[in-house]
């Protein structure tokens, strides 16, 4: 069964990049039948969706966080990021990443079990 | 981009049914067929209940069901259980991203 395992800066500062991996295990990233994405939720708030990649490279944002994200995927670690420049307290969230199932079924059946990004001085 | 509302809370009785409803536009839920259902305890991360408005992935229970209307999808639980208390929330595609309804609080009673 593929899992899903999110990791990186747990704290970061105002205006400093948040980076996170997600390490994908018991399967290939590099299967065209689904977009991996990441989705954020701060604390006792609901879920955002913040953009997804596929194994090509190709992404697609959420527009209102577009000007300030990155994702990358690493075929060989079998592993995509998220880049969030700038950030400040409202990207203060729970970060998951997702599979994305393309093949008609169309929605998000594997999460991460997410992990806790801080931003403060 | 427009928002999916659903209502904040809802409640039930062990055995009852409920039913919590999600509604959206003429760009997102009425035109796609492309809305899914997440249940999500407290410190855990969401879980898939329903697809495509209405199909259960393999091994949830099919006291779970989806419909839609117009521009409103619902989901529909059956005979409440305690386990069932939970956040839910709706998700639509709509003019090329993934949208979520801002949740609902699901209490048995």
């Amino acid at each position: 069964q593929l899992q899903l395992q999110e990791s990186g800066s747990g704290l970061v500062k105002p205006s400093q990049t948040l980076s996170l991996t997600c390490a994908v295990s018991g399967g290939s990233i590099s299967s065209g039948d689904y977009s991996w994405n990441w989705i954020r939720q701060p604390p006792g708030k609901g879920l955002e969706w913040i953009g997804y990649i596929y194994h090509s490279g190709s992404t697609y944002y959420n527009p209102s966080l577009k000007s300030r994200v990155t994702m990358s995927v690493d075929r060989s670690k079998n592993q995509f990021s998220l880049k969030l420049t700038s950030v400040t307290a409202a990207d203060t969230a729970v970060y998951y990443c997702a599979r994305f199932l393309l093949g008609g079924e169309y929605a998000f059946d594997i999460w991460g079990q997410g992990t806790t990004v801080s931003v403060s001085s | 981009q427009s928002a999916l509302t659903q209502p904040a809370s809802v409640s039930g009785s062990p055995g009852q049914s409920i039913t919590i409803s999600c509604t959206g536009t003429n760009s997102d839920i009425g035109v796609y067929n492309y809305v899914s259902w997440y249940q999500q305890h407290p410190g855990k991360a969401p879980k898939l209940m329903i697809y495509n408005f209405i199909n259960r992935p393999s091994g949830v229970s099919n006291r779970f069901s989806g419909s839609k209307s117009g521009n409103t999808a619902s989901l529909i639980i059956s005979g409440l259980q305690a386990e069932d208390e939970a956040d839910y929330y709706c998700n639509s595609y709509t003019s090329r991203i993934w949208m979520f309804g801002g949740g609902t609080k699901l209490t048995v009673l």
